[in-house]
């Protein structure tokens, strides 16, 4: 089986602008999480959709929005980019919820300028 | 709220000497599992705890689940270079609401 993939892989973005991510789960998987991780900050959990909803959401501003579509292939959009953000977005599938064995994919590196 | 401790946060070891990193949750846990990322890769799903007070092993690595499914441990005996990055715990509530509650990680470093 292909494994989780996203992209782009690495994206440069000046403040003020928005950025979206895509992320395709693993042929089979329903549950899309995404987490946002920055040196020594851990994983920070976003979201977690299941069917095209969104199940459970982490701590974080309204900026940060996602989607789910049918296909369980996954979008993450982040407007009015602060220097903050930048990060490794990872993306991550599991059979049914966001407490199953999660699949990480390589995940997208946003710089924020 | 709800958390899971991981410490250390580093830990520096010469080649050959043991690592541990130790996850502690304030709320009782369903399950607990353990990731590995290599340094500029994404976290790998080493292993799934479920049961109070389980050992698991994995060659070198030897995790243990407490007995009041509060903590968890991860050993790792004898490292290798191969073993470098950092160790995620990741804990399930029992009152699941779909979200796993993420350990800090502990960045295992080997001494040149």
């Amino acid at each position: 089986k292909a494994g989780v993939t996203q992209t782009p892989r690495y994206l440069i973005k000046t403040r003020g602008q928005q950025v979206t991510l895509s992320c395709s789960p693993i042929s089979g998987h329903r549950s899309v999480s995404w987490y946002q991780q920055t040196p020594g900050q851990g994983l920070q959990f976003l979201f977690e959709y299941f069917s095209e909803t969104q199940r459970n959401k982490g701590n974080f501003p309204g900026r940060f929005s996602g989607r789910q579509f049918s296909n369980s292939r996954s979008e993450m959009n982040v407007s009015t980019l602060e220097l903050g953000d930048s990060a490794l977005y990872l993306c991550a599938s599991s059979t049914q919820d966001g407490t199953d064995t999660q699949y990480f994919g390589p995940g997208t590196r946003l710089t924020v300028l | 709220g709800q958390q899971v401790m991981q410490i250390p946060q580093y830990q520096h070891v010469q080649e050959g000497e043991d690592f541990t990193t130790y996850c502690n949750s304030s709320t009782t846990l369903s399950n607990i599992q353990w990731y590995k990322q290599r340094p500029g890769g994404h976290p790998v799903f080493l292993i799934q705890l479920v049961k109070s007070g389980e050992v698991k092993k994995q060659k070198r690595l030897t995790f243990q689940f407490g007995e009041a499914k509060k903590n968890s441990s991860l050993h790792i005996t004898a490292t290798q270079t191969t073993d470098v990055g950092t160790y995620f715990c990741a804990g399930k509530r029992m009152d699941s609401n779909y979200q796993l509650i993420w350990g800090a990680g502990t960045k295992l470093i080997i001494k040149p």
